[in-house]
């Protein structure tokens, strides 16, 4: 267990719809990180967050937002769903620029 | 951007042979990880790895950052090493590039 929690697990919507994705960091990892995961993309870095504010910046589409609130976690939000969005979907946390730890994951199905 | 190239694709061992896993990077990096991601898709951080050497028991990896390189060496492999291991490299301080991994099976 590397004690970052990602809810929910499983997440099946139809296209256009919209979905937030929650990631609680590990106790005293002030960064996180969202990552996707899809059979053609691979994985993909989409957004970090350092103790509030966004600190870097990857290949997020502008249909996908993410924030990080004062208790430190983390909400990604995905609008106007496409099939292709379907994938996996990662959060990571992390002291700082250091070694990441990953949550489960939420699995997103686009339908 | 840059380009972070993993070899082999693919590896078959028996268990308790040994390996290693390459990982190339385009251009300098301000820090690599490894990550290995297991049959049920959970993702284990393994080494921080900017420059030099570690260890963990079987395991070990070794960062040559002047020549673009990283390598991950497995001893004594067994079953439960089996599955995709991803090498990342943080590029401008602001960026994470993945290598599309290195998928290993590890036969009994």
């Amino acid at each position: 267990d590397s004690g970052v929690t990602q809810t929910p697990k499983h997440l099946i919507t139809a296209t256009g719809q919209r979905v937030t994705l929650r990631c609680s960091p590990r106790s005293g990892d002030l960064s996180v990180y969202w990552y996707q995961q899809s059979l053609d993309q691979g994985l993909q870095f989409l957004i970090q967050y350092y103790n509030g504010e966004e600190r870097a910046k990857g290949n997020i589409l502008e249909r996908f937002s993410a924030q990080q609130f004062p208790d430190l976690h983390s909400e990604l939000n995905l609008s106007s769903l496409e099939l292709g969005d379907s994938a996996l979907y990662f959060c990571a946390s992390s002291v700082d620029d250091g070694s990441q730890y990953f949550g489960p994951g939420t699995r997103l199905t686009v339908t | 951007g840059i380009q972070v190239e993993q070899s082999p694709p693919d590896l078959i061992l028996q268990e308790g042979a040994n390996s290693t896993l390459r990982c190339n990077f385009s251009d300098s990096v301000n820090n690599l990880q490894w990550f290995h991601q297991n049959p049920w898709g959970q993702l284990i951080n393994l080494f921080y790895i900017p420059s030099g050497t570690k260890q963990n028991g079987r395991l070990s990896a070794t960062t040559v950052a002047t020549e673009r390189y990283s390598l991950l060496y497995i001893s004594s492999s067994q079953t439960t090493d089996s599955g995709v291991y991803f090498c990342a490299a943080l590029y401008n301080f602001n960026k994470f590039y993945f290598g599309s991994g290195t998928k290993l099976n590890v036969k009994p």
